[in-house]
């Protein structure tokens, strides 16, 4: 498995703007998930794209993958005070998949 | 079902002393992780075992660690002795290995070593 790298390191916007981050790999990939931390405590899944996967929706989340970039953007849509968290990406490969993060982009949302 | 469950939330311990973390991941699920988190390094991989069995340890640090997963739904990481430079919040998580691990984390163990 093979570690993503979030950017950026943090990210402060007021509530309703959107709030873009970015995860870049290194290797080959199966597939890409994002998680997100809140403060003290475990991640939470919030997605999963798969390498022949462009884009992916799930509520106000939207993710994309370009394989060519080697990377992932995720787009959250009309911003909440409640989405201030962590943010985090794993990419995975091979056969058995080791989810290893990077240091996560901590966005803060203004009410 | 309750989620991953983890014990203790806290402990604060004293240079030397022994520490048992203790995780009781999903039924069903066939890989379970334990990673480490600071401000430092952000979150670390320490091991992974599947179905039970230890594949990758090479997170580790050193030989002060020690992992353990007796049956499908216990898992415990230990330090012994411990040090300052432990104090982190340990995680466990498991999920299913079916290709792609979706991961469900524990609330973590906050461990302070004076």
């Amino acid at each position: 498995s093979q570690q993503g790298e979030e950017d950026p390191q943090a990210l402060s916007i007021q509530e309703g703007e959107n709030a873009t981050m970015n995860c870049s790999y290194k290797t080959s990939i199966n597939n890409l998930q994002w998680y997100r931390q809140n403060s003290g405590r475990g991640l939470v899944h919030l997605i999963l794209i798969r390498s022949n996967e462009r884009e992916k929706h799930s509520g106000r989340l939207r993710v994309t993958l370009d394989t060519s970039k080697k990377s992932s953007s995720l787009l959250i849509t009309a911003s909440r005070a409640a989405d201030t968290a962590s943010y985090f990406c794993a990419a995975g490969s091979g056969g058995s998949y080791i989810p290893t993060f990077g240091r996560g982009t901590s966005l803060i949302v203004h009410p | 079902d309750a989620g991953v469950i983890q014990s203790p939330r806290h402990e604060v311990t004293e240079m030397g002393q022994e520490v048992t973390l203790r995780c009781k991941p999903i039924s069903g699920h066939n890989s379970l992780f334990w990673y480490r988190q600071t401000m430092m390094r952000g979150l670390e991989l320490l091991i992974y075992f599947n179905n039970n069995v230890p594949i990758d340890d090479s997170g580790m640090p050193e030989d002060r660690f020690s992992a353990k997963m007796p049956n499908a739904s216990f898992s415990t990481l230990k330090i012994q002795p411990s040090e300052p430079r432990d104090s982190a919040v340990y995680f466990c998580a498991s999920g299913v290995d079916s290709g792609a691990n979706v991961l469900t984390f524990g609330a973590g163990s906050r461990l302070t070593v004076l």
